[in-house]
């Protein structure tokens, strides 16, 4: 079965804190996605990564940033934290050769 | 722009009862659509995927349907039962290597 884990399941952190959410699967799959789930808004594509050190934004980058540096490891990064990042924070991963996207159980995240 | 409509009212049936959740996009044309199963505070899990030349796709109690045509996805549940009660997605995916775009889901309740 893939397992994609997440490093924290809740995270409370400050106003203009630097912030590290972590993505570890372990199927050896080439594409990875950070989304944020929000109530009404539903979910919504941050950032996605093609393979090591390749990223590219999605819908709604602005105040993202991310790292793929092995294969298995993504990081969403914010770099200061603010209110409205407030969330709830999956990560996926998919087979380049498949079209199943496998989530993690997701971090939600509280900015103060 | 591309939008994909999900009934946000929560859909409210009796055990045993057949459950039918419908999937409306617009300015799209996927090479298939995908439904997902998201319970509270967790991940979404994949179900089922439907190609654009496919009609209908069965699994156990689950079938979904596509008519390109309507621009509509039904995904149906029969016999359901309260372990069905959860939050389901639809996703559609472009042509050639993409990203999913994901829907603001269904809330089922299926009451014993």
């Amino acid at each position: 079965d893939v397992k994609v884990t997440q490093s924290s399941r809740y995270l409370v952190k400050r106003t203009g804190e630097k912030v590290f959410l972590e993505c570890v699967q372990d199927m050896d799959h080439e594409n990875m996605f950070w989304y944020r789930q929000d109530p009404g808004l539903g979910l919504r594509l941050i950032y996605f990564s093609y393979d090591v050190k390749m990223k590219e934004k999605g819908d709604i980058p602005e105040g993202y940033s991310v790292s793929r540096e092995k294969k298995e490891r993504f990081s969403l990064i914010l770099e200061s934290a603010s209110t409205n990042q407030t969330s709830m924070y999956l990560c996926a991963s998919v087979s380049g050769l498949q079209e199943t996207q496998y989530f993690g159980p997701g971090t939600r995240l509280l900015v103060l | 722009s591309q939008k994909i409509e999900q009934n946000s009212e929560a859909l409210n049936i009796q055990e045993g009862k057949t459950a039918t959740l419908t999937c409306n996009y617009t300015n799209y044309s996927p090479a298939y659509l995908q439904w997902y199963r998201q319970d509270p505070g967790r991940g979404p899990v994949f179900l089922l995927l439907i190609r654009e030349n496919e009609k209908e796709k069965r699994k156990e109690r689950l079938k979904v349907t596509f008519d390109t045509t309507l621009k509509q996805s039904l995904f149906h549940i029969t016999a359901s039962q309260p372990a069905d009660s959860a939050t389901y997605l639809c996703a559609l995916a472009g042509w050639g290597y993409s990203t999913l775009t994901f829907g603001k889901g269904t809330m089922l309740l299926v009451s014993p």
